[in-house]
């Protein structure tokens, strides 16, 4: 069975501190995407990764994908009071099954 | 366009009651996903659907059934409503592999 460990699972930080979010596994996974999730709503996609090692930027949000595309890492500078939300990471297994699965979820609260 | 719709939005069911879940897209989309999201958690895979005709359990299959007829339509069906059941239920679709899970806005059910 893939698991998918999102750390930490509550982050609450001041407006402009910078913040790591991470996700992990003991499985390999074909790609692995980040959403982010008002209440009421469902997720949102932030990106997706695919290649071992890759690092995508998204303005103040850095992606990265493990070299052995078990783990990947959200990191936020200068965190803004806009950015709370749930982040979820979803992974697609190696086998091409087309099936996703989700992290834990890590709830970020951004006080001004 | 409409993008994933489900319906209804709420709904309070009796134990042992059954009902079914409506999902459609209007993306010609081949994957389809049913997820269920307990409070403050990440989302667990029920189903999903690779094309018309076609399903396979996810992570938390028991209790729960689909059908995929048309491409369009992709319903969760319960049979036998349990307190256990009582989530928010999120139906997503993707084009292909890698692309982003676009969701519908979720039905919260309650089961008392």
């Amino acid at each position: 069975t893939q698991l998918l460990e999102q750390s930490p699972q509550f982050l609450s930080i001041q407006e402009g501190e910078n913040l790591t979010v991470y996700c992990n596994s003991s499985s390999v996974f074909s790609s692995l995407q980040w959403y982010r999730q008002e209440p009421g709503e469902g997720p949102v996609l932030l990106v997706t990764v695919v290649t071992g090692g890759e690092v995508k930027k998204l303005k103040r949000l850095t992606f990265q994908f493990g070299d052995a595309r078990k783990d990947s890492s959200l990191h936020i500078t200068a965190a803004q009071p806009g950015d709370t939300g749930l982040y979820l990471c979803a992974g697609a297994a190696d086998s091409g099954t087309y099936k996703y699965i989700f992290g834990t979820g890590t709830r970020l609260k951004v006080l001004a | 366009n409409a993008g994933v719709t489900q319906t209804p939005k709420f709904r309070i069911l009796k134990i042992g009651q059954s009902m079914t879940l409506q999902c459609t897209q209007d993306m010609n989309h081949n994957y389809m996903y049913w997820y269920r999201q307990d409070p403050g958690m990440g989302l667990k895979l029920i189903y999903y659907s690779v094309g018309a005709g076609i399903t396979d359990k996810g992570e938390v299959p028991n209790g729960y059934n689909v059908s995929r007829s048309t491409t369009e339509d992709f319903p969760l069906r319960l049979e036998l409503a349990a307190p256990s059941q009582t989530s928010v239920y999120f139906c997503a679709s993707s084009g292909q592999e890698v692309e982003p899970l676009h969701f519908g806005n979720g039905t919260r059910l309650t089961v008392t």
